[in-house]
């Protein structure tokens, strides 16, 4: 089992609705990361959270907004999105002090946008 | 800059014969590798990681992998398939130099046949 959350697991949604995705891990993780994957692709790096503060923003459309409220919960608020927008979001975390690239993962939030 | 290659996009074995996956990397210094693995419809979890220590390589469910510099080449191995191995599995490389940034190879689906 898993020990980072995601909420929901399923989303659907309109282009003009406003949501949200939850992550949450209780492990003291430090680190934390928003992934998007698309079907039969790598995921791909979207906003990192170290020590609560946003530390990269891989060129992320607005639309999208990350929020880490405190180390141990993850959002991301999501807004006029658009059906390419559409895929698996994933989040992970990483303790600190270990050796980069060693993540937790959730098991994902699926997004649909119609 | 850092990058990686999966060699096969799909490999078939049957159960209960080894399974090989392989890796090919690109890194301007001295790289971390790891193996994650995806099942259907499931988060990431890491299989394995490389870290400069001992270049033969054990993780869980009975994988190994192996650094070779030479060869830049960081596959993986199981001596004997079980049906729960069919998965979709990622190499992924991080180097320091690229702000420990990971990249991820383009997977590799291994089908499991009875």
């Amino acid at each position: 089992d898993t020990e980072v959350t995601q909420t929901p697991k399923h989303l659907v949604m309109g282009m003009t609705n406003k949501k949200s995705l939850k992550c949450e891990q209780h492990m003291g993780h430090r680190a934390m990361y928003w992934y998007k994957q698309k079907a039969k692709k790598p995921p791909e790096l979207m906003f990192v959270y170290s020590y609560e503060k946003l530390s990269i923003n891989e060129s992320v459309p607005s639309r999208f907004s990350p929020e880490c409220p405190n180390s141990s919960l993850l959002n991301l608020h999501l807004h006029a999105l658009q059906p390419e927008d559409s895929a698996l979001y994933l989040c992970a975390s990483s303790p600190p002090g270990t050796v980069t690239g060693e993540l937790f993962f959730g098991e994902g939030s699926r997004l649909t946008v119609l | 800059a850092q990058s990686v290659t999966q060699l096969d996009s799909h490999v078939s074995v049957s159960e209960g014969t080894p399974v090989l996956l392989r890796c090919n990397y690109s890194s301007s210094y001295s790289p971390s590798l790891f193996w994650y693995v995806q099942h259907p419809n499931k988060g990431l979890q890491l299989l394995l990681k490389y870290t400069s220590a001992a270049t033969l390589v054990k993780g869980i469910n009975g994988f190994e992998a192996e650094f070779k510099k030479s060869e830049t080449s960081f596959h993986l191995t199981k001596p004997s398939a079980h049906m729960s191995d069919a998965a979709e599995y990622f190499c992924v490389v991080s180097e320091r130099a690229a702000g420990n940034k990971l990249t991820f190879g383009g997977g590799t689906r291994v089908l499991v046949k009875p």
